[in-house]
Parts: structure tokens; C-alpha cells; sequence
């Protein structure tokens, strides 16, 4: 079973806009958390936010945020005025449990593109 | 965030040949070495984790002999890709995890780009 869903395949958005993109997952530990990488053409993983399940408030970094609605399992990754340079895939993923390993799990991605 | 890199960052290499990755952590020790493929407009597939000193631990579907990992110390990991064949080119990233807290955080290397003629 698919861990961490994202539907979007592609998002088209006009520069300064508002733009979100949808990540749901599927988890029975209590103890999990969330990531957002972008994943520019050069392949980096640029590490976004993160979001750890016993977290009350919504995670922000600068122009991200993370709406997490633990009873819905969603963890949509919000961009506030996108700008040109936010082209790029973007990855959800989720590490859980606290013990062990930890890895992380991807979701499929969602490119993002700006237009001006 | 931390500083990973990867060496090298693109090779081409003729089928049957092996090809060496190296995954250096310069700022941190990482216990635990994660070693992920990335096939075009694809997204990250975990193909094992090691811990420094053991023998690596492998998912399912990666054969453990053609991809041999050695993470010898806490600032080195490697991946070889014995006898390459044109199904192995992929995107091959590493991501170093430090032993003690930092669960926040997961970081990765630039990834090696391997393409098998």
C-alpha cells in the first residue's frame, strides 16, 4: 500500500500566486514525521519543512507552510507568492516510528511550474 | 544544513563494467547511510541502509550483490554498482543520518548521475 500519496502530477501556477500542493499518507504509528523536499533539474534535494506528528502548530519556514490535518492525514505544502525560481518537483515523505532506522518514504511527486 | 557530497556527480561507463560512489558526510558522523535510486521522472526508492561498521540492510528487489555497500566510517559510504548493465543508469543520491537526534532533519548528497552504455 502507497505510504505517501501525492495526486498532482503537475501544478501550473501564475507567478505570486498562492499555490498548494497535496500530500496524504497512511500511517498506523503515533510517532511519524513530515517532510517537503524540491528537487530542482540539477537533482538536489533541497530539504523544505518538516512536520512531527505530536507538532500542535503548523509548521512555517519563510515563504512555506505545512497545513497538516493529522485526523485526515494530509500534510498539503502551502507556497505563498510563488516566485520563477519555485519551478521544480516536489516530495513528500514521511519517516516513521522512533525507533530504528527512521528511513523515508517518497511520494510520487508533483511538478511544480511558474509562469510569469 | 549539512554538508554531503557525492563523488562523482555524472559517469557513463561501457555495460559490464563496475562503477564506485562515494557519499562523504563533511560535517557530521553519520551512523546510518541511506542509499536511494531516482529513475527519470520518478521519485526516490530507498535501496538500503547501513550502519557504520555492519553489513548494509537491503530492500526488496535490490540484489545485495550487485549493489555493495561498504560505510567502513562515519564520514564515508559506498555504493558499487558491480558488472553495470544499461537498466542500472539511474540518479544514485545518498542521505547520511547522524546518530543522535536530529529526527527533523534528513539531508542529502548532490547524487551521482550513471549512465551504463
Amino acid at each position: 500500500a502507497q505510504k505517501i500519496t501525492q495526486t498532482q502530477p503537475g501544478m501550473f501556477v501564475q507567478e505570486k500566486e498562492a499555490v498548494t500542493l497535496d500530500c496524504t499518507y497512511d500511517t498506523s504509528d503515533q510517532s511519524y514525521g513530515l517532510f517537503w523536499y524540491k528537487q530542482p533539474s540539477s537533482g538536489e534535494m533541497i530539504f523544505l519543512i518538516y512536520q512531527g506528528s505530536y507538532d500542535e502548530q503548523n509548521a512555517t519556514e519563510g515563504r512555506y507552510s505545512l497545513n497538516f490535518q493529522k485526523a485526515r492525514k494530509s500534510a498539503n505544502l502551502v507556497i505563498s507568492a510563488s516566485q520563477l525560481g519555485d519551478s521544480a518537483m516536489y516530495f513528500c515523505a514521511m519517516r516513521e516510528g522512533s525507533r530504528g532506522a527512521q528511513k523515508l518514504v517518497f511520494g510520487q511527486g508533483t511538478r511544480l511550474t511558474i509562469n510569469p | 544544513g549539512a554538508v554531503v557530497s557525492q563523488h562523482p556527480s555524472r559517469v557513463i561507463c561501457k555495460s559490464g563494467t563496475s562503477v564506485k560512489i562515494e557519499c562523504r558526510s563533511l560535517d557530521f558522523q553519520a551512523t546510518t547511510m541511506f542509499w536511494y535510486r531516482q529513475f527519470p521522472k520518478k521519485s526516490l526508492m530507498l535501496m538500503a541502509t547501513s550502519n557504520e561498521g555492519s553489513k548494509a540492510t537491503y530492500e526488496q528487489g535490490v540484489e545485495k550483490d550487485k549493489f555493495l555497500i561498504n560505510h567502513a566510517s562515519l564520514t564515508l559510504s559506498t555504493l558499487t554498482v558491480t558488472s553495470a548493465h544499461p537498466e542500472d543508469s539511474s540518479f544514485y543520491i545518498c542521505s547520511p543520518k547522524p546518530g543522535q537526534g536530529s529526527y527533523n532533519e534528513q539531508f542529502f548528497g548532490p547524487g551521482t548521475r550513471l549512465t551504463v552504455l
